[in-house]
């Protein structure tokens, strides 16, 4: 059982180069959500979906797109890279649709855009 | 918007000694609570959660304790031990809307 996989662990991307950071968990979570963490501000949501085809946008959706085709994965893809998107991005699942019981985290991707 | 926020960013405690972390939050229709802990380079890890049906919960070494009144709540860690050093955060969760995380204390355990 490896929970949240996140792939790559590390990213250096030019402006307006696009690429998608993957995720997957093996728990059979129904919810699984996306988050950035900047110094000083805390965990911000990007995309969350509370099962596989439905998706829906978080405080902060704008540069990113989501899908989920299937219950284990939800890719978070960059369009076009700005440095303001310069991050540590974590994917995280949780068993309950509601999001009220515990989000289980992956390692997190620190991603780097100049 | 709605914000969970932190009374200290840092705090530093004697090992041995009993932790205390403090968080506010601002929506009093928030019904879920929990806490995780977050070392250097890794993900956060779930510590405790706790309803609002409840006061208190405690876990191994570890207890939360809510005051709705006040919008409050707080961690304790008995006995800190070195490993405890970490960022900690809080977050609620209001009705209909994602859980809303506070920015973090960092606890500073000395030898």
């Amino acid at each position: 059982n490896a929970g949240v996989t996140q792939t790559p662990k590390f990213q250096v991307l030019k402006t307006g180069q696009s690429m998608t950071l993957q995720c997957a968990q093996d728990m059979n979570h129904e919810y699984m959500s996306w988050y950035r963490q900047d110094p000083g501000m805390g965990l911000r949501l990007i995309h969350y979906s509370v099962g596989a085809g439905i998706t829906d946008q978080g405080e902060v959706p704008n540069g990113y797109n989501v899908s989920r085709s299937t219950t284990e994965d939800f890719p978070l893809r960059l369009l076009s890279a700005a440095p303001s998107q310069t991050s540590v991005y974590f994917c995280a699942s949780s068993y309950s649709r509601r999001e009220d019981t515990p989000l289980h985290f992956g390692n997190g991707t620190r991603l780097t855009v100049t | 918007g709605e914000s969970v926020g932190l009374h200290l960013p840092t705090l530093s405690v004697q090992e041995g000694d009993n932790s205390i972390i403090n968080c506010a939050y601002s929506n009093s229709a928030s019904d879920y609570f929990i806490w995780y802990k977050q070392e250097s380079g890794k993900g956060p890890q779930f510590i405790i959660d706790i309803r609002s049906n409840m006061d208190k919960r405690q876990g191994q070494r570890v207890t939360v304790l809510l005051n709705k009144t006040v919008k409050h709540l707080s961690l304790q860690i008995a006995a800190t031990q070195p490993g405890d050093s970490a960022v900690y955060f809080c977050a609620d969760k209001p009705l209909r809307t994602p859980l809303v995380f506070g920015k973090g204390t960092r606890l500073s355990v000395i030898a």
